[in-house]
């Protein structure tokens, strides 16, 4: 299995450019998030996925928007870039039984963007 | 809501010498706890987690945590460090929501530098 893949590795963008960053897995999860890592700041949550068609806000969505057309994929949209987007994202992925908890998480690489 | 503190944002350390990180959390539920490591241009991976039982947890590469519910603490520690082990490392705590599981939430990070 390759785990959770994210493209682009590293990206530059423009001001007011959009781009999409892609994530996709091959564990058959059923959760998907994606975070960006800022320094000092750990790990904010973007946006999650519970399954194909649903997505929901996390702490700091303004900015972003998503979409989750199969349980493997899950892309995150820049509409609009801003010098405060410039971060680490991460997308993750994992297991959730609604009747048990204790789930762990799985990251991908990470995509480091610059908006300049 | 729910919070995690990693009360030192950095931690040197001697090679062979012994280590604790520490992390308390806030919540008003039973929460699970995690620790990842997160090594220089790379992902999240997960060192250990409590979900419930014992208390001590061990993990990987000879980390342990403990559980304090008193002290709303989850501290990791390692009995001997190696150059290898220098890295971030991230607790992060979701409730329990009677079975299910909240989001996670991320402390900032305690880099952790081991010096020969």
């Amino acid at each position: 299995n390759a785990g959770v893949t994210q493209t682009p590795k590293f990206r530059i963008l423009k001001i007011g450019q959009s781009m999409t960053l892609q994530c996709a897995q091959d564990m058959n999860h059923n959760y998907m998030y994606w975070y960006r890592q800022d320094p000092g700041m750990g790990l904010k949550l973007i946006y999650y996925s519970v399954g194909a068609g649903i997505t929901d806000k996390g702490e700091v969505p303004n900015g972003y928007n998503v979409s989750r057309s199969t349980t493997e994929d899950f892309p995150l949209r820049l509409e609009l870039a801003a010098p405060s987007q410039t971060s680490v994202y991460f997308c993750a992925s994992s297991y959730s039984n609604r009747l048990t908890g204790g789930y762990e998480q799985y990251f991908g690489p990470g995509t480091r963007l610059t908006v300049t | 809501a729910q919070s995690v503190t990693q009360l030192d944002s950095q931690v040197p350390v001697f090679e062979e010498a012994p280590v604790e990180l520490r992390c308390n959390y806030s919540s008003s539920v039973s929460v699970y706890l995690f620790w990842y490591v997160q090594y220089p241009n790379q992902g999240l991976q997960l060192l250990l987690k409590y979900l419930s039982g014992s208390t001590l947890v061990k993990g990987i590469n000879g980390f342990e945590a403990e559980f304090n519910k008193s002290q709303t603490s989850f501290h990791l520690r390692k009995p001997s460090v190696h150059i290898s082990d220098t890295a971030e490392y991230f607790c992060a705590v979701s409730e329990d929501y009677g079975g299910s599981q909240g989001n996670l939430i991320f402390g900032k990070g305690t880099k952790l530098s081991v010096k020969p």
